[in-house]
């Protein structure tokens, strides 16, 4: 089946500085890919919609110049969280459409703690 | 625009009980329906989805939905869970077949106690 594979899993870093997070879509390309940020326990609130080779779509309220996002191939989607901020802290997923399906297949998200 | 309600933030069963997950939506427009389940520091696994047809879905691991469209709810139900069962439930609604740009709602942990 549809895998996506996020990496890293887990990140601790220190407060203004950056963090690039990828998701990548392992056996299919995925032209389109969904990027959540998660707070304990909560939802998971949409940040931006990634279109590979286009500028991505973000949410109301989501600031772009500081969550950038990179769609360059067809199988790969990074996140990179700019000057990071301890309020920056949370759990962010990435999903993938699967194009045949039109699925969503999500990744096992990141763990990202900045202090 | 669409929003999602889970009725009940926790819900503790004990092992071989049955299990009904609340979920209701509002949306002004077609909805597409899911439900998701999340184990600890993990994505996401789709468990089941309504799109149209049959309104009484069957998912994976011996989950079932019913939409009901004049309630505007889309509960989650199993008939005997399982310790492994124990995690957050998510229920979304989309408004696109793909399930495309979710909007999920607040969760529910089931808890599974033997």
């Amino acid at each position: 089946g549809a895998v996506v594979s996020q990496h890293p899993s887990r990140v601790i870093c220190k407060s203004g500085t950056s963090v690039k997070i990828e998701c990548r879509s392992l056996d299919f390309q995925a032209t389109t890919m969904f990027w959540y940020r998660q707070f304990p326990k909560q939802s998971l609130m949409l940040m931006a919609t990634s279109n590979e080779g286009s500028k991505a779509t973000y949410e109301q309220g989501v600031e772009k110049d500081k969550f950038l996002i990179n769609h360059a191939s067809l199988t790969l989607s990074t996140l990179t969280v700019t000057s990071a901020h301890p309020e920056d802290s949370s759990f962010y997923i990435c999903s993938a459409r699967v194009p045949v399906s039109q699925g969503l297949h999500f990744g096992n998200g990141t763990r990202l703690t900045v202090t | 625009a669409q929003s999602v309600t889970q009725l009940d933030s926790q819900v503790p069963v004990f092992e071989e009980a049955p299990v009904e997950l609340r979920c209701n939506y509002s949306s002004s427009v077609s909805v597409y329906l899911f439900w998701y389940v999340q184990y600890p520091n993990q994505g996401l696994q789709l468990l089941l989805k309504y799109l149209s047809g049959s309104t009484l879905v069957k998912g994976i691991n011996g989950f079932e939905a019913e939409f009901n469209k004049s309630q505007t709810s889309f509960h989650l139900r199993k008939p005997s869970v399982h310790i492994s069962d124990t995690a957050e439930y998510f229920c979304a609604v989309s408004g696109e077949t793909s399930g495309s740009r979710l909007t999920f709602g607040e969760g529910t942990q089931l808890t599974v106690n033997p």
